[in-house]
């Protein structure tokens, strides 16, 4: 099974800055990496897919990079709506689909 | 829009069943693999189950193997997950989802609290 380790666990960043989400597979998973925002009270929606894909939808100022067993996920410039849970998620090597534990983004 | 809606959560006694359903709309169920996908209250996200489009492949988590099924009825547009031999760690949201490798649509869950 691959593991997924998300760090930080808890950010805290002012409106306008940039947030930086840091996502390790325990081995390669090419660039089979989707990335998900989960809001208050919210089921997840799918940010990120095939490591740097925004998905339907997403703004601009979220972006995903990286291949094998580091990725990162860059929110250019914070918005408070963008406080939330997020969550990586390898689909390379399974069963079973794997996620990371997870970063909570504070905007102060 | 697709359009994915949960149903059959509630609160069970250990040791018991229950039946949940995602009924979906909007896109062709037939083409799409389904997932189920659980949160336990203030945890993380967990994979329970997927299935193939016509049914013939299912793969389930470690920890639900052997007491969980998943289904679906592409006739009737829905996806099940049969749930026995409920203990009290399974209790979570379940979430169903749309596709084979990451999760493009996801419903907004069902609470499932497994108690005496």
């Amino acid at each position: 099974e691959i593991v997924m380790t998300q760090s930080p666990a808890t950010l805290s960043v002012s409106p306008g800055e940039r947030a930086t989400l840091s996502c390790r597979a325990s081995q390669s998973v090419s660039s089979n990496l989707a990335w998900y925002q989960q809001r208050p009270g919210q089921a997840p929606r799918l940010l990120i897919y095939g490591a740097f894909t925004r998905a339907t939808g997403i703004p601009a100022r979220f972006s995903g990079s990286g291949s094998g067993t580091e990725f990162t996920l860059t929110i250019s410039s914070l918005q408070s709506e963008d406080s939330a849970i997020y969550y990586c998620q390898q689909y390379d090597n399974w069963p079973p689909w794997t996620f990371g534990q997870g970063t909570k983004v504070e905007v102060k | 829009q697709v359009h994915l809606v949960e149903s059959g959560g509630g609160v069970v006694q250990p040791g018991r069943s229950l039946r949940l359903s995602c009924a979906a709309s909007g896109f062709a169920f037939a083409g799409y693999d389904m997932h189920w996908v659980r949160q336990a209250p203030g945890r993380g996200l967990e994979w329970v189950a997927v299935i193939s489009i016509d049914g013939s492949n299912k793969y389930h988590a470690d920890p639900v193997k052997g007491r969980f099924t998943i289904s679906r009825d592409n006739s009737k547009n829905t996806l099940f997950l049969q749930m026995n031999s409920l203990r009290s760690d399974d209790t979570a949201v379940y979430y169903c989802a749309r596709r084979a490798d990451y999760l493009d649509y996801w419903g907004q869950g069902t609470l499932v609290t497994v108690s005496s």
